[in-house]
């Protein structure tokens, strides 16, 4: 089953826009994570927020979390082509371990 | 790069088959976590092992199982394979809460 939605399915920017997409879970989480996703590639771990985090940066990402509505956005600035891929937010609710659940994922196109 | 490897990196089954996909964690890494990614889709949690034990498990049948080794190298075998099965199988490792997956084995059920 599903944990995470994200939104939108699809985005479609220009060199130099700011991107932003949202993700929406439905249970309590110990953390949210980004990942990243080139032609059905492995995924590249972006930035992991914890559930008592409000806001996180690493170089053009911005990651926000409000455990109150149970959403997360994510937000790249100053895209570049090479930022043209699939992004996933993942939900860490397993108590035992890291199972991480996956949305099905907002797809990026940046055109230069 | 990861460090995470998997082999092979396609493979073409028939239905009713079976299959083995290999994983070899990252350096340092005792946890190993499986996932099944359809087209279109994110991927699906199917299991995870912590030092040889399986440590959680998603919603796939018994015909999905797995092994993790001393060295904390894992397989995932599927037994009676479906059309269904076709997909990314995606493995992670991890010693804290990060997971870094490698570049995942494309599976095709004919």
């Amino acid at each position: 089953s599903q944990q995470g939605e994200e939104d939108p399915q699809a985005l479609s920017i220009q060199e130099g826009e700011n991107a932003t997409m949202n993700c929406s879970y439905k249970t309590s989480i110990n953390n949210l994570q980004w990942y990243r996703q080139n032609s059905g590639r492995g995924l590249v771990h972006l930035i992991l927020i914890r559930s008592n985090e409000r806001e996180k940066h690493s170089g053009r990402l911005r990651v926000t979390l409000d455990t109150s509505k149970k959403s997360s956005s994510l937000l790249i600035t100053a895209s570049r082509a090479a930022d043209t891929a699939s992004y996933f937010c993942a939900t860490d609710i397993n108590q035992a371990g890291t199972a991480l659940i996956f949305g099905k994922g907002t797809t990026l196109s940046v055109s230069s | 790069e990861t460090g995470v490897t998997q082999s092979p990196t396609h493979l073409i089954k028939t239905r009713g088959q079976q299959v083995t996909l290999r994983c070899s964690s990252q350096s340092g890494h005792n946890t190993v976590s499986w996932y099944q990614q359809a087209l279109g889709q994110g991927p699906q949690f199917i299991f995870q092992y912590y030092r040889e034990e399986e440590n959680g498990r998603g919603n796939f049948p018994p015909r999905f199982s797995g092994l993790q080794f001393p060295n904390y190298s894992s397989e995932l075998n599927v037994n009676a394979l479906e059309l269904d099965d076709s997909a990314l199988y995606l493995c992670a490792s991890s010693s804290q809460e990060t997971q870094y997956f490698g570049p995942g084995t494309r599976l095709l059920v004919l």
